[in-house]
């Protein structure tokens, strides 16, 4: 399986403000995927990071809440903006190749005050 | 709109009990089906995969699962659970479509498990 690397591990932000989480692969892999795991719940597909295109976002998130970049087959970045309370939660990136199974990264706990 | 649901929130064994965990789901088509774990402090692990052949799928550290499409369900089990077992487990279904493959997960089963 692919060797995936968030940045940062953790932060902790103030309300308002915008974080970047970057997510690096080690191989180049067909697909990329965001989740967010609020307190004490599951994993909720944020959006589906598309190389050359734009994200496709899942009911509920929109481009200017969570901006995405995909810049080549290895990266991709995720973005909270605008940063509230709510947006608590660990942010996780995914790969997968073709039709293959979802391999998922340590994520990012990003706590806002 | 699909769903998948684990019908334990937390369970709690003694060493060497056996383990079973529930996961259905809510989709007609074809799904792959999945089981993450997550031990504490660490990132969410691949358990086992069904995606097609023999329901009865293995995985790692002695875990296994059955596929029982007429009850829509993909139960996790383990015939003798070791303290180093706790963790959280999540099942998850993925269907595959032309805009990529889409994973839904559980709501995550909490196993803890007494020396």
């Amino acid at each position: 399986s692919a060797v995936i690397s968030q940045k940062p591990s953790r932060d902790i932000c103030q309300r308002g403000t915008s974080l970047t989480i970057q997510c690096q692969v080690d191989s180049q892999v067909t697909m990329m995927f965001w989740y967010r795991q609020q307190p004490g719940q599951s994993l909720t597909l944020i959006a589906t990071a598309n190389q050359g295109s734009e994200a496709t976002y899942e009911s509920g998130f929109v481009i200017d809440k969570f901006p995405i970049s995909r810049p080549n087959l290895t990266f991709s970045t995720l973005t909270v903006s605008n940063m509230s309370p709510e947006d608590s939660s660990i942010y996780l990136c995914s790969v997968a190749s073709a039709q293959e199974t979802q391999y998922f990264g340590p994520g990012t706990r990003l706590l806002v005050l | 709109a699909q769903s998948v649901s684990q019908h334990n929130h937390h369970v709690i064994l003694s060493e060497a009990a056996s383990l079973e965990l529930g996961c259905n789901y809510s989709y007609g088509g074809t799904v792959n089906l999945f089981w993450y774990v997550q031990y504490p402090g660490q990132h969410l692990q691949l358990l086992l995969k069904y995606f097609s052949g023999d329901p009865l799928v293995k995985g790692i550290k002695g875990f296994e699962a059955e596929f029982i499409k007429s009850k829509f369900s993909f139960n996790l089990r383990k015939p003798s659970v070791q303290w180093s077992d706790t963790a959280e487990y999540f099942c998850a279904v993925g269907r595959w479509e032309t805009s990529g493959s889409r994973l839904t997960f559980g709501e995550g089963t909490q196993l803890t498990v007494n020396p």
